[in-house]
């Protein structure tokens, strides 16, 4: 089993449409969550942070956090044009480890 | 702060022949890394630094080459290079220190293709 794993979708939706992202994760000892937004030929940047279970909101954007079932999800309310971009789910196990595991990045295409 | 740099953005190269690819970054930050990222298969670490002077393999080293003498540089060299090298590569740094999380910030990607 991977350690990480993403729909790669692709996920096309219309304008205004409630996106759900969603990646789940094998190593129980993973205790940070990000999720990355790349746009096309472009580095990824970071979108949300959370490192507990439960929920955390930013504008339009709802990052939500399972530990139990190790399954994190990436919410869009009021979708728009602009957040067309791959999204990528990142997860560290903390201490002094440093690396980030990713998944394999949700392409989603929000139409007009 | 610029943040992260890589140069160049693209690069064709034939087989056989060698490049570096540069990073930069001016955030201060003491980690260093470097990704490649091939279609639909999210982003592989090739290989990573702690500070100057001390780097280490990650996932996928084979065909790469490393080096790190100052905190802000972060160089990656192709020795022999193979088709199966066409990708995206990325650099990112992080800060462990006081205050520091786990973020990683990217730079914009060089773009190379091998033929």
């Amino acid at each position: 089993q991977k350690e990480v794993e993403q729909d790669p979708g692709p996920l096309s939706v219309p304008e205004g449409a409630i996106v759900s992202l969603n990646c789940t994760y094998s190593n129980s000892a993973f205790q940070y969550f990000m999720w990355y937004r790349q746009y096309s030929r472009k580095g990824p940047e970071l979108l949300m942070y959370t490192y507990s279970s439960g929920n955390k909101e930013d504008g339009r954007f709802t990052a939500q956090v399972d530990k139990s079932s190790k399954y994190i999800s990436l919410f869009i309310r009021d979708s728009q044009p602009s957040d067309s971009a791959t999204y990528l789910c990142a997860i560290n196990s903390g201490g002094s480890n440093y690396k980030l595991t990713f998944g394999k990045g949700t392409l989603l295409t929000v139409n007009p | 702060n610029a943040g992260v740099t890589q140069t160049p953005k693209f690069r064709i190269l034939k087989i056989g022949q060698s490049m570096t690819l540069q990073c930069t970054q001016d955030m201060n930050h003491n980690y260093m890394y470097w990704y490649r990222q091939d279609p639909g298969m999210g982003l592989k670490l090739i290989y990573y630094s702690v500070g100057a002077g001390i780097t280490d393999k990650g996932e996928v080293p084979n065909g790469y080459n490393v080096s790190r003498s100052t905190t802000e540089d972060f160089p990656l060299r192709l020795e022999l290079a193979a088709p199966s090298q066409t990708s995206v590569y990325f650099c990112a740094s992080s800060y462990s220190g006081s205050g520091g999380n786990y973020e990683q910030y990217f730079g914009p990607g060089t773009r190379l293709t091998v033929t």
